[in-house]
C-alpha cells in the first residue's frame, strides 16, 4: 500500500538519550515535513524539506535535526531527549512544496521521554 | 500573532447535521483546509477553500468568508464513524500551514 511509513510506532526513552524517528514514503513526493502534536495544541511544524538535499526549520526546531539524502527518507533525530519532547510525531508529505496544504500523513510515532 | 480558533468539543446525534466553525487571524491567506483525525490515527485531508463560498463533497461541505476570517465545516446525515477530531488549517503568506487545535466531535446514537 502506497503511503508513508513511520517507525517506531511508540517508544519510551530515558532523558539524555539520542533517538531517531524514521519516515519513508513511496509516493515520490518532493516535500516532506515533521510535525508534533500535543494535547490542546495544533500541529506544530518542526522541520521540513522542499526537495531532496534541502531542509528548513519550522516553528519548533530546537532539539531536533533532520536530513534528506534522497526523495523517500526523512529521519528526525533528537540528539539528547528531554521530557518536553514527549509528544506524538507525524511525518507528512506533499507532491510539491507549493502544494503544502494537502498533506499525506504517516500513522505517527508516540514518544515518551522520562 | 497568528491564530486559529475552533471549539474544543461538540456533540451531535446520529443522522443530524453539525456545523464546526473556524475563525482565523493570519499574516496573509493562501487557502483554508479541513482535516479529519480519528483517535490514535493520522489526519486525513477533507477539503480546501481558497475563494469565498461553499464547496460540497458528498455529506461534507466547507464554507469560507475571507473578509470575515471565517470558515465552517458542515457534516450532514451524521454517522457514528464521523466521531473524530476536525482540524482547521490556514496557509499564510509564506505558504506555511497554521493549525487550529481541533474540534472533537462526539456522535451519539
Amino acid at each position: 500500500i502506497a503511503g508513508i511509513t513511520q517507525a517506531p510506532t511508540s517508544q519510551i526513552l530515558a532523558a539524555g538519550r539520542r533517538m531517531t524517528l524514521r519516515c519513508t514514503q513511496d509516493m515520490r513526493h518532493n516535500a516532506m515535513y515533521w510535525y508534533r502534536q500535543d494535547l490542546g495544541l495544533g500541529l506544530r511544524l518542526i522541520h521540513y524539506s522542499n526537495t531532496a538535499g534541502t531542509t528548513g526549520k519550522g516553528e519548533v526546531p530546537d532539539g531536533y535535526s533532520v536530513s534528506r539524502a534522497n526523495t523517500d527518507d526523512f529521519p528526525l533525530t533528537l540528539a539528547s531527549a528531554v521530557p518536553s519532547q514527549t509528544s506524538v510525531y507525524f511525518c507528512a508529505s506533499s507532491t510539491t512544496a507549493a502544494n503544502t496544504g494537502e498533506l499525506f500523513f504517516g500513522e505517527g510515532s508516540r514518544l515518551t521521554v522520562l | 500573532g497568528q491564530n486559529i480558533d475552533q471549539p474544543t468539543e461538540m456533540t451531535a446525534t446520529e443522522g443530524a447535521i453539525v456545523q464546526i466553525n473556524c475563525t482565523y487571524q493570519t499574516s496573509g491567506f493562501n487557502g483554508l483546509f479541513w482535516y479529519q483525525q480519528h483517535a490514535g490515527e493520522a489526519p486525513t485531508f477533507l477539503s480546501y477553500n481558497v475563494l469565498d463560498g461553499l464547496e460540497e463533497k458528498g455529506r461534507f461541505s466547507s464554507f469560507l468568508s475571507r473578509s470575515k476570517g471565517y470558515s465552517y465545516l458542515l457534516l450532514k446525515e451524521l454517522q457514528m464513524k464521523d466521531s473524530a477530531s476536525y482540524l482547521c488549517a490556514v496557509m499564510d503568506s509564506n505558504y506555511q500551514l497554521i493549525w487550529g487545535a481541533g474540534t472533537k466531535l462526539i456522535i451519539k446514537p
